[in-house]
């Protein structure tokens, strides 16, 4: 158990919906961490928080967006979902100290998106 | 496009043997890491070696990393059935302009399977 926690584990919805994932960090972790494993692209980095602020980009669509509240947990945001959106939704922290380039990043079990 | 990129794809042996997958990446770094994947599960972090690191050790894992030839290994000695997973390799870089913000780019992984 990395101290990750995800909700919901699964997730099965129809094209043009919302949804929204939620994660929260380790206890202590500030930076929160976005990344979608799917079959043809793999695993690639979204979006990430720190310490409520969005920090760094990734390959993340328009139609998507995240935010970190005051109590560190995060909330990815998906919608006029489509086909090729079913993945698996992975959140990581870390704790990331300043100045530190070592950062090791925790997962949380992941929410499997369907999207029919 | 993946900055890690692990050979080989699959990779089958039997229980005792040892396991050596390779990653290749593009850009410099601050560290790499490899993580464990069991099927549609989270990722596990296994072991982070450092760009001035060359070789480190833990358990049955030994890493290697070389800068000059943008290359690791990861080495799994006396391979277990329960070692069957994927493994992938991600790399570190820093993501202007916070110097502690740290973006993990993923490889495509390997996918070891242990024959009892």
């Amino acid at each position: 158990d990395s101290g990750v926690t995800q909700t919901p584990k699964h997730l099965i919805t129809a094209t043009g919906q919302r949804v929204t994932l939620r994660c929260s960090p380790r206890s202590g972790d500030l930076s929160v961490y976005w990344y979608q494993q799917s079959l043809d692209q793999g695993l690639q980095f979204l979006i990430q928080y720190y310490n409520g602020e969005e920090r760094a980009k990734g390959n993340i669509l328009e139609r998507f967006s995240a935010q970190q509240f005051p109590d560190l947990h995060s909330e990815l945001n998906l919608s006029s979902l489509e086909l090729g959106d079913s993945a698996l939704y992975f959140c990581a922290s870390s704790v990331v100290p300043s100045g530190s380039a070592y950062n090791e990043q925790f997962f949380g079990p992941g929410t499997r998106l369907t999207v029919l | 496009s993946q900055q890690g990129e692990e050979d080989p794809q699959a990779l089958s042996i039997q229980e005792g043997e040892n396991a050596t997958m390779n990653c290749s990446y593009k850009t410099s770094i601050n560290n790499l890491q490899w993580y464990r994947q069991n099927s549609g599960r989270g990722l596990v972090h296994l072991i982070l070696i450092r760009s001035n690191e060359r070789e480190k050790h833990s358990g049955r894992l030994r890493v290697t990393l070389d800068t000059s030839k943008k290359s690791s290994s990861l080495l799994i000695t006396a391979s277990r059935a329960a070692d069957t997973a994927s493994y992938f390799c991600a790399t570190a870089s820093p993501v202007p302009p916070f110097g502690s913000a740290r973006q993990l780019t993923f490889g495509s992984g390997t996918q070891l399977t242990v024959l009892p």
